[in-house]
């Protein structure tokens, strides 16, 4: 049972560079998540996806971009870095969109922009 | 604007005690909670839930207790093991059906 995949789990680059980061669930959920966690902020989130090729703005979705052409991957991409983007993403995938249905999440992927 | 918050940001206990971790919350019509934990390294992870119409809960050596009066939850760790040692949220609906809005943790640390 693979789960829920993040790569990379370590990444660091420069202000104004893209960056994407990978997510792949092999549950076939239908709902997935992006959320970033910062210190005195907790988990925000950025994107959502109810299914493939719909998705929608989170709590923080500015300078984020998002697709979503297979079910199985949810692909979040910095188009030009800033420093407060750095921070711990985590993608989430659930098979329901009610909050009663856990989100489980992937291991995150630890981004530095410098 | 609503919120979850946390009374305690650090908890430390003795291996084999009993721990208790609470979260206040601001939004009197929340009817589910759900709490989750957090391993250095890794994502959250969830514990157990709780409705609205319940004031107890018990899973495998955990156990939720809400209470409404003064929207208050807590989450009790029975025989504390250094394997609990972790970050402990406790989250609550946002709004929308999907969305989840979490406290800022805190961090349990068991001493052997």
């Amino acid at each position: 049972d693979a789960g829920i995949t993040q790569s990379p789990r370590y990444k660091i680059t420069e202000t104004g560079r893209q960056v994407t980061l990978m997510c792949h669930q092999t549950w076939s959920h239908s709902y997935m998540f992006w959320y970033r966690q910062d210190l005195g902020h907790g988990l925000r989130l950025i994107y959502y996806s109810a299914a493939a090729d719909i998705t929608d703005k989170g709590e923080v979705p500015d300078g984020y971009v998002v697709s979503r052409s297979k079910t199985e991957n949810f692909p979040l991409t910095l188009e030009s870095a800033t420093r407060s983007q750095t921070s711990v993403y985590f993608c989430a995938s659930s098979p329901s969109g009610t909050v009663e249905r856990p989100q489980h999440f992937g291991d995150g992927t630890r981004l530095s922009i410098l | 604007g609503e919120s979850v918050g946390l009374h305690l940001p650090t908890l430390s206990v003795q291996e084999g005690d009993n721990s208790i971790i609470n979260c206040a919350y601001s939004n009197s019509a929340s009817d589910y909670f759900i709490w989750y934990k957090q391993e250095s390294g890794k994502g959250p992870q969830f514990i157990i839930d709780i409705r609205s119409n319940m004031d107890k809960r018990q899973g495998q050596r955990v156990t939720v207790l809400l209470n409404k009066t003064v929207k208050h939850l807590s989450l009790q760790i029975a025989a504390t093991q250094p394997g609990d040692s972790a970050v402990y949220f406790c989250a609550e609906p946002g709004g929308s059906n999907y969305k989840l809005t979490f406290g800022k943790g805190t961090l349990l640390t068991v001493n052997p």
